[in-house]
Formats: structure tokens, C-alpha cells, sequence
């Protein structure tokens, strides 16, 4: 059980471009979705937390109108990276949890390798 | 802001050893969650601690958390090239608060 699916898996654009990540939740219902980013050889990078049908909250930092969340559904959340630039090439990774409070564990995707040409 | 300090940051052992990394807070943590991950991929849930002296164990991976609630260890036993990979440790360092504070990440790996 707890299943997050993320895709694609790998994706390789040019400058310019803009990208959309899936995170879907198979097998429960996600209250709330996240989003990380990760660095090679650094920890996880909380971007944004979304819950389903409202705004994400994004962390200090990070753009808004560059990384676009929306959780239109309990299973379906996705991040678009709009007008992509070689500095936004990382590891995306998406988690999920059946509770609003902090007394589940999160469920993560395989994650989204970005690189922009 | 409040970091979770992990130890070591990467361990080689040989197939058979049992092995423990180390999670550790300045502040106390209100919930503490180990996870696993394999580079390039995403993370695979191991065990969650809420109490302070609470002890979970899954097959031969077997978590604490101090009385303190400031100190979480992982202990593998007679480690296997399967146990190879890079664990994390997570925890919220509020009660109401969902999101996650991380450690850096211990690379394990094992030798046949």
C-alpha cells in the first residue's frame, strides 16, 4: 500500500521550455502533497506544500510563478516548471501523505531527473 | 533554524557486520522518521518514532528514539548488499507542523 507514482522519470529539454511533473497517489487518498528538489550529495529541499483544492504554500525562496503547483484532486497533484533555464536542471521529487497533521509518514514518488540544454 | 545532524556520513561494512547511524537534534523532535534511498530514486518509507523511548524493528533494521526525543539510531543487523543505499532521517520539529526537517544522509554500502 501507500503507492506515489511520478512521471516522467527523466527529462531532457532545451532553455526556454516549460515542464510538467505528475504525482499521483495509486492506492490512497493525499491530503497533502509535497514537493522537493535535490542536489547531488545534499538533503532534501522542501519546495512547496499543497493541499488538495487551495493555494500551495511555497518556502521562502522559491519562485511561485516559476514553479506552478496545482493539486486539482485527492490523488493528482502537479508542478510545472515554467520557462525552464539550465540552473532549474535537478532531482524533483514528490511526496504524499493521507493526513493533514504530522502524525503519518510521507510517501515519495521515484522522483524526476530535469536537465536543460 | 533547526538541523538534524547525521552520523556518519557514509559507512563501507562487510557482508555479516551489523552496523548504526545516527540522527541527532539540538531541540526536541515530534515525530522522527527514517527513510531509504537509492541514488537517482525516490524514498522508501522504513519505520516513524512519535515517543520518547520508542523502538521499532522490520526484519533486521531496527530504529530508537532517546527519552529525550532529541536522538534516533538506526541499527542493521548482519548487513546485507540489499542494506546498500543512503538513509535518511526526517522529523517535524513542532507538533502541528507537517512539513520535514531532513539530515544530510548516510551513504551505506556493504561488501559481498
Amino acid at each position: 500500500g501507500a503507492v506515489v507514482s511520478q512521471h516522467p522519470s527523466r527529462v531532457i529539454c532545451k532553455s526556454g521550455t516549460s515542464v510538467k511533473i505528475e504525482c499521483r497517489s495509486l492506492d490512497f487518498q493525499a491530503t497533502t502533497m509535497f514537493w522537493y528538489r535535490q542536489f547531488p550529495k545534499q538533503s532534501l529541499m522542501l519546495m512547496a506544500t499543497s493541499n488538495e483544492g487551495s493555494k500551495a504554500t511555497y518556502e521562502q525562496g522559491v519562485e511561485k510563478d516559476k514553479f506552478l503547483i496545482n493539486h486539482a484532486s485527492l490523488t493528482l497533484s502537479t508542478l510545472t516548471v515554467t520557462s525552464a533555464h539550465p540552473e532549474d536542471s535537478s532531482f524533483y521529487i514528490c511526496s504524499a501523505s493521507s493526513s493533514p497533521y504530522s502524525n503519518q509518514p510521507q510517501h515519495f514518488g521515484d522522483g524526476t531527473r530535469l536537465s536543460i540544454l | 533554524s533547526q538541523e538534524l545532524e547525521q552520523s556518519p556520513q557514509s559507512l563501507i561494512v562487510q557482508e555479516g557486520k551489523n552496523l548504526t547511524i545516527n540522527c541527532t537534534s539540538s531541540k526536541t523532535l515530534y515525530g522522527l522518521y527514517w527513510y531509504k534511498q537509492k541514488y537517482g530514486e525516490g524514498l522508501i518509507f522504513l519505520m516513524m518514532l512519535q515517543k520518547g523511548g520508542e523502538e521499532k524493528s522490520h526484519e533486521k533494521i531496527t530504529a530508537k528514539l532517546d527519552e529525550k526525543k532529541q536522538q534516533s539510531s538506526l541499527h542493521i543487523t548482519a548487513s546485507q548488499p540489499s542494506h546498500a543505499g543512503i538513509y535518511l532521517c526526517g522529523a517535524h520539529n513542532a507538533g502541528n507542523n507537517r512539513k520535514l526537517i531532513w539530515g544530510l544522509g548516510t551513504s551505506l554500502a556493504v561488501n559481498p
